[in-house]
């Protein structure tokens, strides 16, 4: 079965403009979580969505938002970049219960100028 | 909240030798995961192991839950195996966590010929 896609797989920005990044989960999938990785902080959870509805967040400002679809596929909103900002996006997918197993995308650069 | 601690940090090998990489966490966890992070970024399943062995070819991994940690063992590595590796986890601990993941900072892992 088809895994788990994130679109676009790279993009640059200027500071000041917003960004819209696309999961779409494994089929049966109805958790989906985004993680920020950069070299300084290593991997950091963002947010869960678990059938349309946020269940965790993380410690990240409100410039970072999300939201997941009734075919549980998830959108995640980043507004104002900052140069900071600049990252792997990773999402993963799971059944939603705690202990399934979680399988990630390929990831989206972005590259904040 | 939970505390991941891999080691070592950064590990050199000669292709043909064996290695063990180490995850310690700080509380009880429901999820336990090892991951390859290939070049371009993504990464990749290796073992669901809250508890208990598990081989997959070159790989094992063991988790022993009652004393917080997991190894991950890699027998006559190869170049192919150079890259990133992470240990990730998640707890019911305090609340729902379903989805949310805490990584470890990594271990680098480089296998010359």
């Amino acid at each position: 079965k088809a895994g788990v896609t994130q679109t676009p797989r790279y993009l640059i920005k200027t500071r000041g403009q917003q960004v819209t990044l696309s999961c779409s989960p494994i089929s049966g999938h109805r958790s989906v979580s985004w993680y920020q990785q950069t070299p300084g902080q290593g991997l950091q959870f963002l947010f869960e969505y678990f059938s349309e509805t946020q269940r965790n967040k993380g410690n990240f400002p409100g410039r970072f938002s999300g939201r997941q679809f009734s075919n549980s596929r998830s959108e995640m909103n980043v507004s104002t970049l900052e140069l900071g900002d600049s990252a792997l996006y990773l999402c993963a997918t799971g059944t939603g219960r705690g202990e399934a197993e979680a399988f990630f995308g390929q990831g989206t650069r972005l590259t904040v100028v | 909240g939970i505390q991941v601690e891999q080691s070592p940090p950064d590990l050199i090998l000669q292709e043909g030798a064996n290695s063990t990489l180490r995850c310690n966490f700080s509380d009880s966890v429901n999820n336990l995961q090892w991951f390859h992070q290939n070049p371009w970024g993504q990464l990749i399943n290796l073992f669901y192991i809250p508890s208990g062995t598990k081989q997959n070819g070159r790989l094992s991994a063991t988790t022993v839950a009652t004393e917080r940690y997991s190894l991950l063992y890699i027998s006559s590595s190869q170049t192919t195996d150079s890259g990133v590796y992470f240990c990730a986890v998640s707890t019911n601990a305090g609340g729902t966590s379903y989805g949310k993941l805490t990584f470890g900072q990594g271990t680098i892992l480089t296998v010359h010929p």
